[in-house]
């Protein structure tokens, strides 16, 4: 069982439109989801971190986090084509450590005028 | 805004030769990381690192591997010995804790721009 799964995608949604990226994880105990921003070519940007249950918010990214149902998720809203690139969720596992990063393989978000 | 920074931006190699990659991390940060991303595939944890020793690696980071701090602000990753399949792009990473008890939640890693390696 994959320990990060992610739809590769790509995404496609038009300018201004709500982007949703979704992510599910296999370890139960899990404490810390962040999401990530890659450009091609580029090495990852954070975007949001998650740690509690619930929503939350920071500009146009809401990050969704549901450990019962070991999910978190992404919402862009008013979606701009620089948003355009590929999504990284990483979790940590509850065993062997709590500072190593596992990430998903990504989701491409194409944002089209 | 302080930024993790690394070099040289690409390394071109002959296999079976020695490379060293250099990253500055963020001044204040204490933990220190590697992480490489095989073209097309998942970004993966090498090594973490705190108090100069390492504190975690993964399968990956086996005998041709290695870290040091050499100096106050320098924290680099050695590879012995090249291969083929070694050829990645390499990620240098620092957060200012590792985590907070008891929750045992982990900090943001900030990430460096990367050092494209190429074994011939």
């Amino acid at each position: 069982q994959k320990e990060v799964e992610q739809n590769s995608g790509p995404l496609s949604v038009p300018e201004g439109a709500i982007a949703s990226l979704n992510c599910t994880y296999s370890d139960r105990g899990s404490q810390s989801f962040f999401w990530y921003r890659q450009y091609s070519g580029k090495s990852p940007e954070l975007i949001m971190s998650i740690y509690s249950n619930g929503d939350k918010e920071d500009g146009r990214f809401t990050a969704q986090l549901n450990k019962a149902s070991q999910y978190v998720s992404l919402l862009i809203r008013d979606s701009q084509p620089s948003d355009s690139a590929t999504y990284l969720c990483a979790v940590t596992l509850s065993s062997g450590g709590y500072n190593k990063l596992i990430f998903g393989a990504g989701t491409r978000l194409a944002v089209h005028p | 805004e302080p930024e993790v920074t690394q070099t040289p931006s690409h390394q071109v190699t002959q296999m079976g030769q020695e490379v060293i990659l250099r990253c500055v991390p963020i001044s204040n940060h204490l933990y220190f990381y590697w992480y490489r991303q095989i073209l097309g595939q998942k970004v993966e944890f090498l090594v973490s690192f705190y108090n100069n020793e390492i504190s975690e690696k993964s399968e990956i980071f086996d005998d041709q591997f290695s870290v040091e701090r050499p100096d106050g602000s320098n924290f680099t990753l050695k590879i012995r010995s090249t291969k083929l399949e070694d050829s990645a792009m390499y990620f240098c990473a620092s957060s200012v804790t590792s985590g907070e008890s008891p929750r045992r939640t982990t900090d943001t890693q900030y990430f460096g721009p990367g050092t494209r390696l190429t074994v011939l």
